[in-house]
């Protein structure tokens, strides 16, 4: 079966401007996380995202916000972009609960921004 | 959401079985113990799940004490392919999901 997929693959930006992610989860998965890696933090949990609604939020700001439709497919939203911002931004489905259950990611959106 | 310990890095040749241990003490009586492998530029990719005693798949085995203040993952007869990082997580699924650093295992030829 297909597996996570997330687009766009790469995206460049500059200071100030927004950016939305897209996600479309493994078919029955119903559970959809994202997180954010960067060299120098690693990989930080964004927000999980289960049957349309926000389930668990990681320490991000307001900026940083997300939402499931009821495909399960998930978009994040990224406003007023800092620097700090550029990062592999990586989203995982799983059945259920993402912590119980096997987790699967996609290759990721590399955001750059300038 | 328990917290772990995990070495930075480690180093093995080819052939040889890795041990990779993780220390969690505050573990709670719901929580798992999940590992994942994350190759450069890559998603990372759930390993092994356990609970308690010892869990076997294909590619891994993990070791859980009693206690359950800690886990081992081994991997037997690694090759370079498995030069990765390696994540213990622990936790429920009430749980946000910390990653931590991970250990950086490098195998050698």
């Amino acid at each position: 079966k297909a597996g996570v997929t997330q687009t766009p693959r790469y995206l460049i930006k500059t200071r100030g401007q927004q950016v939305t992610l897209s996600c479309s989860p493994i078919s029955g998965h119903r559970s959809v996380s994202w997180y954010q890696q960067t060299p120098g933090q690693g990989l930080q949990f964004l927000f999980e995202y289960f049957s349309e609604t926000q389930r668990n939020k990681g320490n991000f700001p307001g900026r940083f916000s997300g939402r499931q439709f009821s495909n399960s497919r998930s978009e994040m939203n990224v406003s007023t972009l800092e620097l700090g911002d550029s990062a592999l931004y990586l989203c995982a489905s799983s059945r259920a609960s993402s912590l119980n259950n096997e987790q699967f990611f996609g290759p990721g959106t590399r955001l750059t921004v300038l | 959401l328990a917290k772990t310990t995990q070495p930075i890095s480690m180093d093995s040749y080819e052939g040889q079985e890795v041990n990779i241990t993780c220390s969690h003490n505050n573990i709670a009586t719901n929580d798992y113990i999940t590992w994942y492998q994350q190759f450069p530029s890559q998603g990372p990719r759930f390993i092994i799940q356990g609970y308690k005693t010892k869990v076997t798949n294909e590619v891994a085995s993990l070791f859980i004490p009693a206690d359950r203040k800690s886990s081992t993952l081994s991997l037997p007869r690694v090759s370079l392919s498995d030069t990765a990082v390696y994540y213990c997580l622990v936790g429920n699924r009430d749980d946000k999901i910390i990653f931590g650093k991970g250990t950086r295992l490098h195998i050698l030829p």
